[in-house]
Protein backbone atom coordinates (compact mmCIF):
# COMPACT_ATOMS: atom_id res chain seq x y z
CA UNK A 1 0.00 0.00 0.00
CA UNK A 2 1.76 3.41 -1.11
CA UNK A 3 -0.77 5.82 0.71
CA UNK A 4 -0.30 8.07 3.65
CA UNK A 5 -0.35 6.04 6.83
CA UNK A 6 -1.42 7.16 10.08
CA UNK A 7 -0.80 5.54 13.44
CA UNK A 8 -2.32 5.36 16.31
CA UNK A 9 -6.28 4.84 14.48
CA UNK A 10 -7.68 5.99 17.73
CA UNK A 11 -5.99 7.51 21.10
CA UNK A 12 -8.13 7.75 23.80
CA UNK A 13 -6.50 9.58 26.79
CA UNK A 14 -6.85 11.64 30.24
CA UNK A 15 -6.91 15.19 30.20
CA UNK A 16 -3.70 16.37 31.13
CA UNK A 17 -1.54 13.92 29.20
CA UNK A 18 0.67 13.96 26.51
CA UNK A 19 -0.02 11.97 23.00
CA UNK A 20 1.70 11.84 19.70
CA UNK A 21 0.34 10.69 16.92
CA UNK A 22 3.07 9.80 13.36
CA UNK A 23 1.94 10.03 10.18
CA UNK A 24 3.49 8.24 7.29
CA UNK A 25 3.61 10.21 3.39
CA UNK A 26 3.67 8.57 0.20
CA UNK A 27 7.39 7.96 -0.12
CA UNK A 28 7.93 10.53 -3.16
CA UNK A 29 6.20 13.56 -1.52
CA UNK A 30 8.13 15.88 -0.12
CA UNK A 31 5.37 18.06 1.43
CA UNK A 32 3.09 17.28 4.29
CA UNK A 33 0.38 18.67 5.94
CA UNK A 34 -1.86 18.19 9.61
CA UNK A 35 -5.11 19.37 9.35
CA UNK A 36 -7.55 18.84 12.35
CA UNK A 37 -11.48 17.98 11.73
CA UNK A 38 -14.12 18.41 14.46
CA UNK A 39 -17.49 16.53 14.24
CA UNK A 40 -19.91 18.00 11.39
CA UNK A 41 -16.86 20.30 10.19
CA UNK A 42 -14.52 20.34 7.37
CA UNK A 43 -10.43 19.56 8.14
CA UNK A 44 -8.94 22.98 9.14
CA UNK A 45 -5.47 23.27 8.29
CA UNK A 46 -2.43 23.15 11.21
CA UNK A 47 0.94 23.22 9.91
CA UNK A 48 2.79 22.30 6.65
CA UNK A 49 6.43 20.85 6.08
CA UNK A 50 8.59 20.90 2.54
CA UNK A 51 10.97 18.38 3.14
CA UNK A 52 12.16 18.45 6.89
CA UNK A 53 11.30 22.15 6.73
CA UNK A 54 8.51 23.45 9.14
CA UNK A 55 7.16 26.31 6.96
CA UNK A 56 3.76 27.53 7.80
CA UNK A 57 1.46 27.35 11.31
CA UNK A 58 -1.72 28.37 11.56
CA UNK A 59 -2.89 29.83 14.78
CA UNK A 60 -5.33 27.00 15.48
CA UNK A 61 -1.93 25.42 16.40
CA UNK A 62 -1.38 26.70 20.10
CA UNK A 63 2.05 26.07 22.15
CA UNK A 64 1.30 22.96 23.46
CA UNK A 65 1.20 21.33 19.72
CA UNK A 66 4.76 20.83 18.32
CA UNK A 67 5.00 18.65 14.83
CA UNK A 68 8.26 17.33 13.92
CA UNK A 69 9.39 16.11 10.40
CA UNK A 70 13.08 15.20 11.18
CA UNK A 71 14.61 13.59 8.16
CA UNK A 72 12.11 14.69 5.75
CA UNK A 73 10.12 11.56 5.71
CA UNK A 74 7.49 10.53 8.51
CA UNK A 75 6.27 13.39 10.64
CA UNK A 76 4.73 13.65 14.27
CA UNK A 77 2.16 15.81 15.74
CA UNK A 78 2.69 16.01 19.58
CA UNK A 79 0.42 17.50 22.16
CA UNK A 80 0.82 18.61 25.35
CA UNK A 81 -1.64 19.21 28.53
CA UNK A 82 -4.07 17.84 26.20
CA UNK A 83 -7.89 19.77 27.08
CA UNK A 84 -10.98 18.61 26.06
CA UNK A 85 -11.03 20.53 23.50
CA UNK A 86 -8.27 18.55 21.39
CA UNK A 87 -10.93 15.79 21.39
CA UNK A 88 -10.88 15.62 17.13
CA UNK A 89 -9.84 13.67 14.07
CA UNK A 90 -6.04 14.43 12.99
CA UNK A 91 -5.25 14.34 9.83
CA UNK A 92 -2.45 13.68 7.52
CA UNK A 93 -1.81 14.67 3.92
CA UNK A 94 0.76 14.85 1.52
CA UNK A 95 1.74 16.01 -2.43
CA UNK A 96 3.95 16.40 -4.44
CA UNK A 97 6.24 19.63 -5.10
CA UNK A 98 5.82 20.91 -8.61
CA UNK A 99 2.87 18.97 -9.71
CA UNK A 100 -0.60 19.83 -9.50
CA UNK A 101 -1.36 20.94 -5.75
CA UNK A 102 -3.44 17.44 -5.07
CA UNK A 103 -3.31 16.39 -1.61
CA UNK A 104 -3.56 12.86 -0.40
CA UNK A 105 -5.32 12.34 2.70
CA UNK A 106 -4.80 9.70 5.09
CA UNK A 107 -7.42 7.76 7.65
CA UNK A 108 -6.67 9.99 10.37
CA UNK A 109 -6.74 10.05 13.98
CA UNK A 110 -9.44 10.11 16.19
CA UNK A 111 -8.62 11.64 19.59
CA UNK A 112 -10.65 11.50 22.34
CA UNK A 113 -9.82 13.47 25.65
CA UNK A 114 -12.01 12.23 28.80
CA UNK B 1 -13.81 33.79 8.37
CA UNK B 2 -14.89 31.20 6.38
CA UNK B 3 -13.69 31.63 3.15
CA UNK B 4 -15.34 28.86 1.35
CA UNK B 5 -19.29 28.39 1.84
CA UNK B 6 -21.09 25.28 0.86
CA UNK B 7 -24.77 24.00 0.70
CA UNK B 8 -26.69 22.54 1.48
CA UNK B 9 -25.67 21.08 4.37
CA UNK B 10 -27.39 17.62 4.05
CA UNK B 11 -29.12 16.03 1.05
CA UNK B 12 -31.28 13.28 0.28
CA UNK B 13 -31.92 11.50 -3.58
CA UNK B 14 -33.00 8.90 -5.00
CA UNK B 15 -30.92 6.68 -6.59
CA UNK B 16 -30.74 7.47 -10.42
CA UNK B 17 -31.12 11.17 -9.55
CA UNK B 18 -28.82 13.73 -9.53
CA UNK B 19 -27.42 15.57 -6.70
CA UNK B 20 -26.04 18.90 -7.06
CA UNK B 21 -23.78 20.70 -4.11
CA UNK B 22 -22.72 24.52 -4.52
CA UNK B 23 -19.70 26.17 -3.18
CA UNK B 24 -18.90 29.83 -3.09
CA UNK B 25 -15.29 31.23 -2.53
CA UNK B 26 -13.79 34.61 -1.52
CA UNK B 27 -10.49 34.70 -1.93
CA UNK B 28 -9.49 35.55 -5.44
CA UNK B 29 -6.13 34.22 -5.13
CA UNK B 30 -7.58 30.57 -5.17
CA UNK B 31 -6.70 28.86 -8.20
CA UNK B 32 -7.28 25.73 -7.67
CA UNK B 33 -10.74 23.99 -6.74
CA UNK B 34 -10.67 19.81 -5.23
CA UNK B 35 -13.59 18.20 -4.00
CA UNK B 36 -13.02 15.42 -1.46
CA UNK B 37 -15.28 12.80 -0.07
CA UNK B 38 -15.03 11.39 2.79
CA UNK B 39 -16.91 8.38 4.34
CA UNK B 40 -17.59 7.73 8.11
CA UNK B 41 -14.25 7.48 10.12
CA UNK B 42 -11.82 7.80 6.85
CA UNK B 43 -10.02 10.34 5.70
CA UNK B 44 -11.03 12.69 3.07
CA UNK B 45 -10.43 11.31 -0.77
CA UNK B 46 -9.98 13.51 -3.66
CA UNK B 47 -12.62 12.79 -5.95
CA UNK B 48 -12.68 15.78 -8.86
CA UNK B 49 -10.34 19.22 -9.38
CA UNK B 50 -10.71 22.18 -11.58
CA UNK B 51 -9.10 25.27 -12.54
CA UNK B 52 -11.09 28.57 -13.00
CA UNK B 53 -9.72 28.62 -16.41
CA UNK B 54 -12.20 25.65 -16.89
CA UNK B 55 -16.07 26.49 -17.27
CA UNK B 56 -17.02 22.33 -16.88
CA UNK B 57 -14.87 19.33 -15.97
CA UNK B 58 -16.31 15.89 -16.26
CA UNK B 59 -15.42 12.47 -14.36
CA UNK B 60 -17.30 9.81 -15.05
CA UNK B 61 -20.75 10.57 -13.05
CA UNK B 62 -18.99 13.79 -11.03
CA UNK B 63 -19.05 16.77 -12.99
CA UNK B 64 -17.46 20.34 -11.76
CA UNK B 65 -19.43 23.22 -12.94
CA UNK B 66 -17.38 26.30 -12.46
CA UNK B 67 -18.53 30.54 -12.45
CA UNK B 68 -15.65 32.34 -12.08
CA UNK B 69 -16.92 35.49 -12.39
CA UNK B 70 -19.66 34.90 -9.40
CA UNK B 71 -16.81 32.89 -7.96
CA UNK B 72 -19.46 29.73 -7.61
CA UNK B 73 -18.95 26.34 -8.54
CA UNK B 74 -20.99 23.43 -8.00
CA UNK B 75 -20.34 19.48 -8.07
CA UNK B 76 -23.07 17.37 -10.00
CA UNK B 77 -23.45 13.78 -8.80
CA UNK B 78 -25.54 12.07 -11.98
CA UNK B 79 -27.60 8.78 -11.71
CA UNK B 80 -26.55 9.06 -8.05
CA UNK B 81 -26.09 5.65 -6.51
CA UNK B 82 -26.28 4.06 -2.72
CA UNK B 83 -22.46 3.83 -2.40
CA UNK B 84 -22.39 7.54 -3.12
CA UNK B 85 -23.72 8.37 0.10
CA UNK B 86 -20.63 9.88 1.91
CA UNK B 87 -20.24 13.67 3.06
CA UNK B 88 -18.62 15.60 -0.04
CA UNK B 89 -16.54 18.86 0.95
CA UNK B 90 -15.49 21.39 -1.96
CA UNK B 91 -12.37 23.42 -1.29
CA UNK B 92 -9.76 25.85 -2.35
CA UNK B 93 -5.94 26.34 -2.39
CA UNK B 94 -3.68 28.74 -4.01
CA UNK B 95 -1.36 26.47 -6.32
CA UNK B 96 1.77 28.73 -5.32
CA UNK B 97 3.26 29.39 -1.74
CA UNK B 98 2.20 26.60 0.39
CA UNK B 99 -0.67 25.33 -1.06
CA UNK B 100 -2.87 24.57 2.04
CA UNK B 101 -6.42 24.06 1.58
CA UNK B 102 -9.45 25.76 2.62
CA UNK B 103 -12.71 23.43 2.68
CA UNK B 104 -16.25 24.22 3.10
CA UNK B 105 -18.31 22.54 5.87
CA UNK B 106 -19.65 20.04 3.86
CA UNK B 107 -22.60 18.20 2.72
CA UNK B 108 -23.82 14.52 3.89
CA UNK B 109 -25.24 13.28 1.03
CA UNK B 110 -27.57 10.10 1.21
CA UNK B 111 -28.96 8.15 -1.78
CA UNK B 112 -32.13 6.37 -1.24
CA UNK B 113 -33.30 3.29 -3.34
Amino acid sequence: DTGVSQDPRHKITKRGQNVTFRCDPISEHNRLYWYRQTLGQGPEFLTYFQNEAQLEKSRLLSDRFSAERPKGSFSTLEIQRTEQGDSAMYLCASSLQGREPEQYFGPGTRLTVT
Amino acid sequence: QQQVKQSPQSLIVQKGGISIINCAYENTAFDYFPWYQQFPGKGPALLIAIRPDVSEKKEGRFTISFNKSAKQFSLHIMDSQPGDSATYFCAATHSGGYQKVTFGTGTKLQVIP
